[in-house]
């Protein structure tokens, strides 16, 4: 299995909803990554897990809560967001080290 | 700070032909990694190479090399006998710091990719 694997595609949520974004990897990778990418602009990082734990917050607003249950689980927690959150949310991973990212196709998040 | 450069929103290339995606880099780092990803329309992003601070050659995969000049500070992406599927978005992106468990990645603006049959 080399890929990640991110659940929902699509997704289309209220400002007072909560909803979760999941991201799945079998590779054996120790950091897992989340992104935020608006149309038209690179990838920003938001958050960095390695060995599970969080490593790096690209001071991200708290209404966005990353977990990482296991090593090969990723889950990004959305709560009160805001029209402009709405983006393309990727999930990567990599081994440690000067390795390139493995990305999923992303979570197109609508925030209405 | 760390800060990527790509300075070409958009570029064209005929089919089979060559064609070279810019980068320069800032960092204050001595270790480092530079990267190039693509990214069709469909969205998902795709690792292509990778070049290391230390690393004398440059990166070769298939038909893509990085030619890496240090003393610039540059990290462009050759691309040989384009295909059309080609066409997508580059960006070039580099990682700073150690294998600390806490490294992180930032990627330039991007280069348009077009190409022509």
């Amino acid at each position: 299995d080399t890929e990640v694997t991110q659940t929902p595609k699509h997704l289309v949520m209220g400002m007072t909803n909560k909803k979760s974004l999941k991201c799945e990897q079998h590779m054996g990778h120790r950091a897992m990554y989340w992104y935020k990418q608006k149309a038209k602009k690179p990838p920003e990082l938001m958050f960095v897990y390695s060995y599970e734990k969080l490593s790096i917050n690209e001071s991200v607003p708290s209404r966005f809560s990353p977990e990482c249950p296991n090593s090969s689980l990723l889950n990004l927690h959305l709560h009160a967001l805001q029209p402009e959150d709405s983006a393309l949310y990727l999930c990567a991973s990599s081994l440690q080290g000067n390795y390139g990212y493995t990305f999923g196709s992303g979570t197109r998040l609508t925030v209405v | 700070a760390q800060k990527i450069t790509q300075t070409q929103p958009g570029m064209f290339v005929q089919e089979k032909e060559a064609v070279t995606l810019d980068c320069t880099y800032d960092t204050s780092d001595q270790s480092y990694g530079l990267f190039w990803y693509k990214q069709p329309s469909s969205g998902e992003m795709i690792f292509l190479i990778y070049q290391g601070s230390y690393d004398e050659q440059n990166a070769t995969e298939g038909r893509y090399s990085l030619n890496f000049q240090k003393a610039r500070k540059s990290a462009n992406l050759v691309i040989s006998a384009s295909q059309l599927g080609d066409s997508a978005m580059y960006f070039c992106a580099m990682r700073e710091g150690r294998n600390t468990g806490g490294f992180k990645t930032i990627f330039g603006a991007g280069t348009r990719l077009f190409v022509k049959a």
